[in-house]
């Protein structure tokens, strides 16, 4: 499978946790982003790399949310001290970008639920 | 498994008839954009994508239009399947490429 693989698809975990969610994009992808989805909604961006550089972050959420892509390739998106309000889809989608846009192609995300 | 889109317009067509979903995007700046299909419990599905300097591409079943001047993006299915059922979402894309902005999303029912 080439495609964007996200995992764990599901996580369960009590309010305070902290959570890591992981994201492969599609190999020869340079773009890498987060977004966020709850229900009835389209999904909302978070946050955005160009290989590794985090260009784009401001849309986090809050100081709780944090991501990272240190080579380049794989990135993670951690939600510390979680609450019930971050009980969403986490969606991480992966485009090449060179003078213009392409598609970007989504994974099929981490459904996060804190109680 | 989750549902999505649980109080989004509902587009309700017969199967094998044609289905035409609108979207209203916001920035006039915006120069890519794309439809995604999107599945209880899936990640959204690319479908097919248009540059600003085209006003219509066609796939395979699908076509989308742009009307740059009432900012307005529409997918039309033709010979909808039951496997078409799903939210549908157009997404906008500026220039400066940071982001993509989806819409709210229309759920297409097929009935048999």
């Amino acid at each position: 499978d080439t495609g964007v693989s996200q995992d764990p698809r599901h996580k369960i975990t009590k309010r305070g946790q902290n959570v890591t969610f992981r994201c492969d994009p599609i190999s020869e992808h340079n773009r890498l982003y987060w977004y966020r989805q709850t229900l009835g909604q389209g999904p909302e961006f978070l946050t955005y790399f160009q290989n590794e550089a985090q260009l784009e972050k401001s849309r986090l959420l809050s100081d709780r949310f944090s991501a990272e892509r240190p080579k380049g390739s794989f990135s993670t998106l951690e939600i510390q001290r979680t609450e019930q309000g971050d009980s969403a889809m986490y969606l991480c989608a992966s485009s090449w970008r060179d003078l213009g846009d392409t598609e970007a192609f989504f994974g099929q995300g981490t459904r996060l639920t804190v109680v | 498994g989750e549902s999505v889109g649980l109080h989004l317009p509902t587009l309700s067509v017969q199967e094998g008839d044609n289905s035409i979903i609108n979207c209203a995007y916001s920035n006039s700046a915006s120069d890519y954009f794309i439809w995604y299909k999107q599945e209880s419990g899936k990640g959204p599905q690319f479908i097919i994508d248009i540059r600003s300097n085209m006003d219509k591409r066609q796939g395979q079943r699908v076509t989308v239009l742009l009307n740059k001047t009432v900012k307005h993006l529409s997918l039309q299915i033709a010979a909808t399947q039951p496997g078409d059922s799903a939210v549908y979402f157009c997404a906008e894309n500026l220039p400066s490429g940071q982001n993509f902005v989806f819409g709210p999303g229309t759920r297409l029912s097929v009935l048999p």
